[in-house]
């Protein structure tokens, strides 16, 4: 099946740094990919839709300039959250979408990264 | 704009008891439909889907979910949980209209011995 890889797992930065977080599709291209956020035992809050070649598109209330998106690749996006603060700590998880599952419309998920700002 | 509503939040169950999660969403076009699955420390697992056609969908490890148009419905079901269906389930919908995934808040399973 299709897998969605994230790096990395888990990491902790200081308030004020900026960290990247990597997606990647393994096993097949998607020309978009999405980033979400979950809290604590809550549901998953999309951030952002992530399009190869192009800008990505922010959910309402979502800093763009904060949480930047870039999708250089068929098979990689990445997330940096500039200038992290404690609030920001969070488990992010990517999803892609197969580019050649044609009218059928499924994400793959990546394991999640957990981001701890301190 | 679409939602979807879970009502369970949390639900405990003893080993062999029935399931059913309640799934209910907003939008009166048309939908693709999925419940996830996520263990404790793992990551989101499709559990099953719908597109189109036969609306009792089955799914993986014996789950099953039931679409029901008239009622804006998507519940899941087992006949008989076990420990390690102990979980977090979120319903999600998609539509062409939104051209995105919304999860419902999720409903955490708790099976006991």
């Amino acid at each position: 099946g299709a897998v969605v890889s994230q790096h990395p797992s888990w990491v902790i930065c200081k308030s004020g740094t900026s960290v990247k977080i990597e997606c990647r599709s393994l096993d097949f291209q998607a020309t978009t990919m999405f980033w979400y956020r979950q809290f604590p035992k809550q549901s998953l809050m999309l951030m952002a839709t992530s399009n190869e070649g192009s800008k990505a598109t922010y959910e309402q209330g979502v800093e763009k300039d904060k949480f930047l998106i870039n999708h250089a690749s068929l098979t990689l996006s990445t997330l940096t959250v500039t200038s992290a603060h404690p609030e920001d700590s969070s488990f992010y998880i990517c999803s892609a979408r197969d580019s050649a599952a044609g009218g059928v419309y499924e994400q793959y998920f990546g394991p999640g990264t957990r981001l701890t700002v301190t | 704009a679409q939602s979807v509503s879970q009502h369970n939040h949390h639900v405990i169950l003893s080993e062999a008891a029935s399931l059913e999660l309640g799934c209910n969403y907003s939008y009166g076009g048309t939908v693709n439909l999925f419940w996830y699955v996520q263990y404790p420390g793992q990551h989101l697992q499709l559990l099953l889907k719908y597109f189109s056609g036969d609306p009792l969908v089955k799914g993986i490890k014996g789950f099953e979910a039931e679409f029901i148009k008239s009622k804006f419905s998507f519940n899941l079901r087992k006949p008989s949980v076990q420990w390690s269906d102990t979980a977090e389930y979120f319903c999600a919908v998609y539509t062409g209209t939104a051209s995105k995934l919304t999860f419902g808040t999720g409903t955490r399973l708790q099976v006991t011995l």
